[in-house]
């Protein structure tokens, strides 16, 4: 979805560096998402952003961090990265008001050496 | 948390196919929604249905909140449907670990 834009979409790093992965969006949506996928498997949540003063942790926020600069913008952080932090990472938005659907950035795909 | 599963893990079809996906969760949740994860990796929102039926062109789902399950339909399936799809659902979006499809020409 190209209203939603995850910069960088390809990062190779090492074992303990910081790494902060980007996500903004023009949609205008309220609710801000981050994922991890790893190979086979679905999506699992790290973190999640009902508005810029809302920050939720996930079924797995182990190890991140994140900042929600502006409505439009969501960062990702990897402290002190690890091998098996190596993944592909999403981000998703809604809409405000009940449950709304998701749209998805195109992704991130992290390796960790 | 909540359970997801999703039925078949892998389905081959040939192109024309019909095809049945499911999603049974392990508790009601109000916001289940179907993606289709692309062979490049997008993914596609492709129904938000938290209960009865909506339909989409040649795909359609059908979402029974009372015993916590959603099917999707695909009807003749053409070779771009090929790819995963994921069905996910409750507050912390739970995603199963999603179906893989593969339409053949």
């Amino acid at each position: 979805d190209a209203d939603v834009t995850q910069t960088p979409r390809n990062r190779i790093t090492k074992t303990g560096k910081r790494i902060m992965l980007e996500c903004s969006q023009t949609k205008g949506h309220d609710r801000m998402y981050w994922y991890r996928q790893d190979p086979g498997l679905g999506l699992r949540l790290i973190y999640y952003s009902f508005d810029v003063k809302d920050i939720n942790k996930g079924e797995i926020s182990d190890g991140y961090s994140v900042s929600r600069q502006a409505q439009a913008k969501f960062s990702l952080s990897l402290e002190s990265a690890i091998p098996n932090q190596t993944a592909l990472y999403f981000c998703a938005t809604s809409d405000l008001g009940g449950n709304q659907p998701q749209h998805f950035g195109d992704g991130t795909r992290l390796s960790i050496l | 948390g909540i359970q997801v599963e999703q039925s078949p893990p892998d389905l081959i079809l040939q192109e024309g196919a019909n095809s049945t996906l499911r999603c049974n969760f392990s508790d009601s949740v109000n916001n289940l929604q179907w993606f289709h994860q692309n062979p490049w990796g997008q993914l596609i929102n492709l129904f938000y249905i938290p209960s009865g039926t909506k339909q989409n062109g040649r795909l359609s789902a059908t979402t029974v909140a009372t015993e916590r399950y959603s099917l999707l339909y695909i009807s003749s399936s053409q070779t771009t449907d090929s790819g995963v799809y994921f069905c996910a659902g409750a507050n912390d979006m739970r995603f199963g670990a999603g179906t893989r499809l593969t339409v053949k020409p």
